[in-house]
């Protein structure tokens, strides 16, 4: 069974910090990673997705992807209180027919 | 800009019932999805269909049943709905199956 995993959390940060978010996967011929945000009672929507190694920045919101290490993370800059939610982390397998979904690591920012 | 409706926010049935959830997209995506989703669990993957008439099981597709006639429209059938059916239901699409996934709002399901 191949796994997305995540640390459940919860993640506090105060505001203006930086909030790391991790994620580990366990198919080696994933080939496109996804993050999620997800509030409270409503339906996940994507924020970033990055296919390739290294960075890829879109405003306060910075994705990284290692596929040697086999780990994708999601920064946060400057973090604001609405901010707070949960964060799924979602890989293709190797096929590239379906997502897999983490459970998600839910962020706290405090004002 | 993209865009995922389900039928209902919420919605309470009684055990025995059939209930029809509905997913409508209008970006003329190829594939669409059902999910449920429930606390410790996450999201997990009951149906999806990846054409019109074409279907294939999820992770969890027993008491469950799908239709797509039309392209833009994708249902989940309860069968017979238990306690157990009770959750929060998922409706994404996508344009090929290893881009990205849009979902609907979510249909809060409670059988009674």
């Amino acid at each position: 069974q191949k796994e997305v995993e995540q640390n459940s959390g919860p993640l506090s940060v105060p505001e203006g910090a930086i909030a790391s978010l991790n994620c580990t996967y366990s198919d080696r011929g994933s080939q496109s990673f996804f993050w999620y945000r997800q509030y409270s009672g409503k339906s996940p929507e994507l924020i970033m997705f990055i296919y390739s190694n290294g960075d890829k920045e879109d405003g306060r919101f910075t994705a990284q992807l290692n596929k040697a290490s086999q780990y994708v993370s999601l920064l946060i800059r400057d973090s604001q209180p609405s901010d707070s939610a949960t964060y799924l982390c979602a890989v293709t397998n190797q096929a590239g027919t379906a997502l897999i979904f983490g459970k998600g690591t839910t962020l706290s920012v405090s004002s | 800009d993209v865009k995922v409706t389900q039928s209902s926010r919420y919605l309470v049935k009684r055990t025995g019932e059939k209930v029809f959830l509905e997913c409508v997209q209008d970006m003329d995506h190829e594939n669409m999805f059902w999910y449920r989703q429930d606390p410790g669990l996450g999201l997990r993957l009951i149906y999806f269909s990846y054409d019109v008439k074409m279907k294939e099981k999820g992770d969890i597709p027993e008491g469950y049943s799908v239709s797509r006639e039309k392209k833009e429209r994708f249902s989940l059938i309860l069968e017979s709905a238990s306690t157990n059916q009770t959750s929060m239901y998922l409706c994404a699409s996508s344009l090929t199956r290893e881009r990205e996934q849009y979902f609907g709002p979510g249909t809060r399901l409670t059988v009674t």
